[in-house]
């Protein structure tokens, strides 16, 4: 059975500087990854997603993030901070060949002036 | 519907009451998804529907969970003598997928169930 970690419960970065969530998989083959956001008061919205090919992905509001096989990774990335990306951070793996999602325990993130 | 319906938003019970919450996925999505958010606990995947069908229901915590959907839309979600530990936020999930986890999952604002 596939599943995800999320090492980080609690991160705080200052406006502006660079930010990097790290999640890792357990998974025999290769997953469906994804990274979804949750900001206060809304749903949880995809931020985007792995599936095969190019190993760096590129997002929607200038997040990026960068599979790694070897260290079954999936880190997800900003080169610069926004005060609005304060919010609740969920990785996620899918197995192929089956539905379930599963996903992490969540990194918040609080972002400081 | 625009997006996914979860009703009711706010549920508040007493302990060893039974509670149905609800799930309106948007239009054409056959795969449902029900997921429970507690604080610390992340996400914790409960059981997926494709269809009317509920081939994974590993993720329900005990027999006192129950969920069905029919007409391959509305799905609910029946806690049966509710316990003070049920209490979290309840999310409800649709995709168009077909049998791979890899299409986008759209979800609902979640119901958040208190059990007194």
């Amino acid at each position: 059975a596939q599943s995800v970690t999320q090492p980080d419960i609690h991160i705080t970065v200052s406006e502006g500087a660079s930010l990097e969530l790290r999640c890792n998989y357990s998974y025999g083959a290769t997953p469906y990854l994804f990274w979804y956001v949750q900001s206060p008061g809304q749903g949880l919205q995809l931020l985007l997603k792995y599936f095969s090919g190019d190993t760096l992905v590129q997002g929607i509001k200038g997040f990026e993030a960068e599979f790694k096989r070897s260290q079954s990774s999936f880190n997800l990335r900003k080169p610069s901070v926004h005060w609005s990306d304060a919010a609740e951070y969920f990785c996620a793996v899918g197995a192929r060949g089956y539905q379930k999602v599963t996903f992490g325990t969540g990194t918040k993130l609080q972002v400081i002036p | 519907g625009a997006g996914v319906s979860q009703s009711p938003s706010n549920k508040v019970t007493e302990k060893g009451k039974d509670v149905e919450l609800r799930c309106d996925p948007i239009s054409g999505h056959t795969a449902l998804y029900w997921y429970r958010q507690s604080l610390g606990q992340g996400l914790e995947f409960l059981i997926y529907f494709q269809g009317n069908s509920a081939p994974d229901k590993s993720g329900l915590p005990s027999d006192r969970f129950s969920a069905e959907r029919t007409g391959g839309s509305v799905s609910t979600l029946t806690i049966q003598r509710t316990q003070q530990e049920d209490s979290a936020v309840y999310l409800c999930a649709s995709s168009l997928s077909s049998g791979e986890a890899n299409e986008k999952l759209f979800f609902g604002s979640g119901t958040q169930l208190s059990v007194l």
